[in-house]
């Protein structure tokens, strides 16, 4: 069965510093992708970052960088240089063989000036 | 407009009553997403549509909730006789349908039952 687990349900980090959001998923499909989303107090899914299974450099995009760590199928999300702006829930997805997504349970992330 | 447009943004309504929840994908997106997303919790999926293939109905919680694609473009979620508990935010999302394509997400509708 495919499952996304989150394990960090809150996590606080110093304005500027880098901070490091888990995600470990379970599947049985050889084709999959993986995806971040923030989701703002405001509530709009904002998406940030995909990294493919078959891809073999880490994605970036900007500030976010994906840990893609396919043996231990670990997709954490990297932030550097925290932001106020980024406080927010984040969510670790995945896309199986059917383009069907599976969402974690997230990790509300506070920046602290 | 670009994105994901639903309607309405909020909806109040009584216990036992039926409400119609709708979404209008972004043009050319083939897949469409329900989820459900309880305050403060991850999503809960409810049900996909991927072109003209049978929809994957197998988050749908009870057979109080249906969902409807016309055309292959917009969508309709259905509750009938709504209970306190289908209180929640409504969330849909459309995609390409090609691997490594994004779900793009409305703004949802905010369903209070009284």
């Amino acid at each position: 069965a495919q499952k996304i687990t989150q394990t960090q349900p809150g996590m606080f980090v110093q304005e500027k510093e880098a901070v490091t959001l888990d995600c470990t998923y379970d599947t049985s499909d050889q084709s999959y992708g993986l995806f971040w989303y923030k989701q703002p107090s405001s509530g709009e899914m904002i998406f940030l970052i995909y990294q493919g299974s078959y891809d073999e450099q880490n994605a970036t995009e900007g500030r976010y960088s994906l840990n893609f760590q396919k043996a231990r199928k670990s997709a954490n999300l990297v932030i550097s240089a925290s932001q106020l702006g980024d406080s927010a829930m984040y969510f670790c997805a995945m896309r199986d063989n059917f383009n069907k997504f599976y969402f974690g349970s997230g990790t509300k992330l506070n920046v602290k000036p | 407009g670009a994105g994901v447009s639903q309607s309405p943004s909020n909806k109040v309504t009584e216990k036992g009553k039926d409400v119609e929840l709708r979404c209008d994908p972004i043009s050319g997106h083939t897949a469409l997403y329900w989820y459900r997303q309880s305050l403060g919790q991850g999503l809960e999926f409810l049900i996909y549509f991927q072109g003209n293939s049978a929809p994957d109905k197998s988050g749908l919680p009870s057979d109080r909730f249906s969902a409807e694609r016309t055309g292959g473009s917009v969508s309709t979620l259905t509750i009938q006789r709504t209970q306190q508990e289908d209180s929640a935010v409504y969330l849909c999302a459309s995609s390409l349908g090609n691997k490594g394509q994004p779900q793009h997400f409305g703004d949802g509708t905010r369903l209070s039952i009284l």
